[in-house]
């Protein structure tokens, strides 16, 4: 079946440490986001990209960047990680005025 | 940019009874608004979805409606059974961004 994979499924990391989520589909969509999960705030937009080589920032891209290698790849990197990074992330895509397919989630502790 | 707020954020009602979920949104270009059901350890999916041109859409116990002019948009779930229990969150999208609300966590009580 054509799905959203996201590796890690699980992370701990130091503060100060540089971390990077990886976010791959096999669905052939162009439209690829990143979000972060935390409770009571709903998901809140990092950045998102709709083809290769484009990159926008999300309602609360600061402390992220992200790299589009491929119309199927989409990497979320924290440079220099900190506790309030603590969330879930999520990967989704998308094709122009569809639906949203979502990832299986990142755990990311920064201790 | 847009803002959606969703209530209630917690609620809580008897198996066979209905429940309903608003939304408002901010930005009146949004024109697609989608509701995802997450639940407990998995990731959210899209269950009903509505566009800016239609005012009601119904899939068996669920329906959504939406009045563009208020800027408010409900999910209405019917006949609640016990796996209607997870977290629901509505969106609005405009540009092909998703706006998410802060997500009701529903719990069918049996």
């Amino acid at each position: 079946d054509a799905d959203v994979t996201q590796t890690p499924r699980n992370r701990i990391t130091k503060t100060g440490k540089r971390i990077m989520l990886e976010c791959s589909q096999t669905k052939g969509h162009d439209r690829m986001y990143w979000y972060r999960q935390d409770p009571g705030l709903g998901l809140r937009l990092i950045y998102y990209s709709f083809d290769v080589k484009d990159i926008n920032k999300g309602e609360i891209s600061d402390g992220y960047s992200v790299s589009r290698q491929a119309q199927a790849k989409f990497s979320l990197s924290l440079e220099s990680a900190i506790p309030n990074q603590t969330a879930l992330y999520f990967c989704a895509t998308s094709q122009a005025g569809g639906e949203a397919f979502f990832g299986q989630g990142t755990r990311l502790t920064v201790v | 940019g847009e803002n959606v707020e969703q209530h209630p954020s917690t609620l809580s009602v008897q198996e066979g009874d209905s429940a309903v979920i608003k939304c408002t949104y901010s930005d009146s270009a949004s024109n697609y608004f989608p509701w995802y059901k997450q639940e407990l350890g998995k990731r959210p999916q899209l269950i009903i979805d509505i566009r800016s041109n239609v005012g009601e859409k119904k899939d068996q116990r669920i329906a959504v409606t939406l009045n563009k002019t208020a800027k408010h948009f409900s999910l209405h779930i019917t006949e609640t059974q016990p796996e209607d229990s997870a977290v629901y969150f509505c969106a609005a999208v405009r540009n092909e961004k998703l706006t998410f609300g802060t997500g009701t966590r529903l719990t069918i009580i049996p």
